[in-house]
């Protein structure tokens, strides 16, 4: 079955403790971003990769990292996470020329 | 920033009416998309309309597309208590080159009773 999966599905951390969300995609897309989803806010992009190697910032960076050593994986990484960082977070993927893109079921985070 | 503006944010009806949902945005675009997402759940893709369609059609889904007003709507027949969800509209703007980022609406909550 085609699909996006992120890991782990729910997350309850401390401030400063380092977090790795797991992105994975198995319809070989070229393309695949992060995004936050906040009350009020909406879903923002935080970061996306073109092709492996590739990556850039989206609208909303700051406190991420991420990166793309193998095409169907797409990690986000947080540092030193902080509760502002408390959000629901997506991973999408998309064929390279293609317009859809493919959500996955959703991370939950909460930053103490 | 949030270019997608949805309207209404809420809206409750009887399983079996029709439900409509308007979307207006900012830029020009290459497409707009819909989405579904059940109760802060993942985001399911319903239907995408490019900038040069007008109408477009998937089951019970009706999607239209007036560039000229940045507007788009959303309407679902024949509703059933299933459809009870959020539904988001996500543009993908001309200038965004190859980011393939997706701006999305506020969203509009759907409640259909039985």
């Amino acid at each position: 079955e085609a699909q996006v999966t992120q890991n782990p599905r729910y997350l309850i951390t401390v401030t400063g403790k380092k977090l790795t969300v797991t992105c994975s995609q198995n319809m070989n897309h070229e393309y695949m971003s992060w995004y936050r989803q906040d009350p009020g806010l909406g879903l923002r992009q935080i970061y996306y990769s073109m092709n492996v190697e590739v990556t850039d910032k989206g609208d909303v960076p700051e406190g991420y990292k991420v990166s793309r050593k193998e095409k169907r994986n797409f990690p986000l990484i947080l540092e030193s996470p902080s509760p502002n960082q408390t959000s629901l977070y997506f991973c999408a993927s998309r064929a390279g020329g293609g317009e859809t893109q493919y959500f996955g079921p959703g991370t939950r985070l909460l930053v103490l | 920033s949030q270019q997608g503006e949805e309207d209404p944010q809420a809206l409750s009806i009887q399983e079996g009416e029709n439900a409509t949902m308007n979307c207006s945005y900012k830029t020009s675009i290459n497409n707009l998309q819909w989405y579904r997402q059940n109760s802060g759940r993942g985001l399911v893709h319903l239907i995408l309309i490019r900038s040069n369609e007008r109408e477009k059609h998937s089951g019970r889904l009706r999607v239209t597309l007036d560039t000229s007003k940045k507007s788009s709507s959303l309407l679902i027949t024949a509703s059933r208590a299933a459809d009870t969800a959020s539904y988001f509209c996500a543009t993908e703007s001309t200038g965004s080159g190859n980011t393939g980022k997706l701006i999305f609406g506020q969203g509009t909550t759907l409640q259909v009773k039985p």
